[in-house]
Order: C-alpha cells, then sequence, then structure tokens
C-alpha cells in the first residue's frame, strides 16, 4: 500500500529561524498533499496543501514545495514565531479522493 | 460556521463491551472519513463514505469494526467486543465532496478500553 516518510522525527530551531520538514511517497498516482498541525491534544488542522499540477504554493510565512519526478514535498516555515511549536503532519491522498495516508509526524520545538 | 463535532470527548469501557461513536459532519459536506490515532503517530485511515454509502472500508482492521450514514450526515463508527489494543483517539473528517480534497478534521473523541 501507499508509504509516506516523514523527517526529521524532531526539530528544533531557534526562534526567527526558519524550519523545513520533508516528506517521501511511493504511489506515483499521488495528486494531492496536505500538511497539518497538531497541538497537544488538539485536532489536526489544515495550514496548507498542493496539488500534482503545481511545483510551489506559499502561504505568508509557510510554503510547500512538490517534486513529483523524486516523489517528495516539503514544509518551510520561515520567521518561526513561539505559536509554530506543535506536530506536523505530510499526508497524501494516494491517486483518488480516498482517506489520506499521514507520516508519523515532525514534532517542531521553537527555542526562544 | 460550525466545524466538524465528535460525541463523546472521551469514552471509558470495559474490555469485551460495545461502543459507538458519533460524528456530526460540517453542514453541506457530502463526503466523511474516519482515523484512528494512536499516542505519537499520524492518524490512520479507517473508511470513508460518500453520501450515505461506504466508498472504502479498507482501513477498518477488522469485522468488529463497523460505520454507518444513513441519511448522508451523521456517522457513527461502531466497535464490537472492544480489546485494549483498540485504545486511541478516534478521529472524525469531512470534505466538501469526494472531489474536493481538503479535510477538516473533528476534535476526536478518546476511547479507552480497560
Amino acid at each position: 500500500g501507499e508509504n509516506v516518510e516523514q523527517h526529521p522525527s524532531t526539530l528544533s530551531v531557534q526562534e526567527g529561524d526558519s524550519a523545513v520538514i520533508k516528506c517521501t511517497y511511493s504511489d506515483s498516482a499521488s495528486n494531492y498533499f496536505p500538511w497539518y498541525k497538531q497541538e497537544l491534544g488538539k485536532r489536526p488542522q489544515l495550514i496548507i496543501d498542493i496539488r500534482s499540477n503545481v511545483g510551489e504554493k506559499k502561504d505568508q510565512r509557510i510554503a510547500v514545495t512538490l517534486n513529483k519526478t523524486a516523489k517528495h514535498f516539503s514544509l518551510h516555515i520561515t520567521e518561526t514565531q513561539p505559536e509554530d511549536s506543535a506536530v506536523y503532519f505530510c499526508a497524501d491522498s494516494g491517486g483518488g479522493a480516498d482517506g489520506l495516508t499521514f507520516g508519523k509526524g515532525t514534532h517542531l520545538i521553537i527555542q526562544p | 460556521g460550525a466545524g466538524v463535532s465528535q460525541t463523546p470527548s472521551n469514552k471509558v469501557t470495559e474490555k469485551g463491551k460495545y461502543v459507538e461513536l458519533r460524528c456530526d459532519p460540517i453542514s453541506g459536506h457530502t463526503a466523511l472519513y474516519w482515523y484512528r490515532q494512536s499516542l505519537g503517530q499520524g492518524p490512520e485511515f479507517l473508511i470513508y463514505f460518500q453520501g450515505t454509502g461506504a466508498a472504502d472500508d479498507s482501513g477498518l482492521p477488522n469485522d468488529r469494526f463497523f460505520a454507518v450514514r444513513p441519511e448522508g450526515s451523521v456517522s457513527t463508527l461502531k466497535i464490537q467486543r472492544t480489546e485494549r489494543g483498540d485504545s486511541a483517539v478516534y478521529l472524525c473528517a469531512s470534505s466538501l465532496s469526494a472531489g474536493h480534497y481538503e479535510q477538516y478534521f473533528g476534535p476526536g473523541t478518546r476511547l479507552t478500553v480497560t
């Protein structure tokens, strides 16, 4: 079945620096790649997503890039702030509108 | 508007008992998904409805798990003969339709089987 690998599992950065989280997927038919932020005890929140017909998407301090040839996509957060501390999950939808396959998550820690 | 809601927020049950978990999707969303999240893991897909029908139930772990959505809105996840390994947070998500990929999650039901 579909597999999504996510790295790193933990990422600690200084406030104001950038953070990058990377994911790879296995299904070449995958066409939708969302990123979710989950704070402790809360629901996953959709923060940004990208479809296979574009290579990059940006929304204020966050951006996502997609390399379909290499089957990997990345989340970039610039000018990190304390409220960015959370667990971030990448996911992909496979080739259709079925359930998402999630990575194992990255615990992002913003050091003051 | 109102987001996805789930009840109960917490459920403690004894091994072997039957439980029902309820999900109320965003109004107008025709696609509904159930996931299970264990501690320290990402959500794991269980089943997906488009309207009233289960379009994909390939993620259900075994025949003790069943879900319904009789009127195409509220859904109930049913677990028979619960086991300790069923303990997890059960998350529900909805999207506008199967062709609109953005899924919005509810707060989850934390199930503890003792």
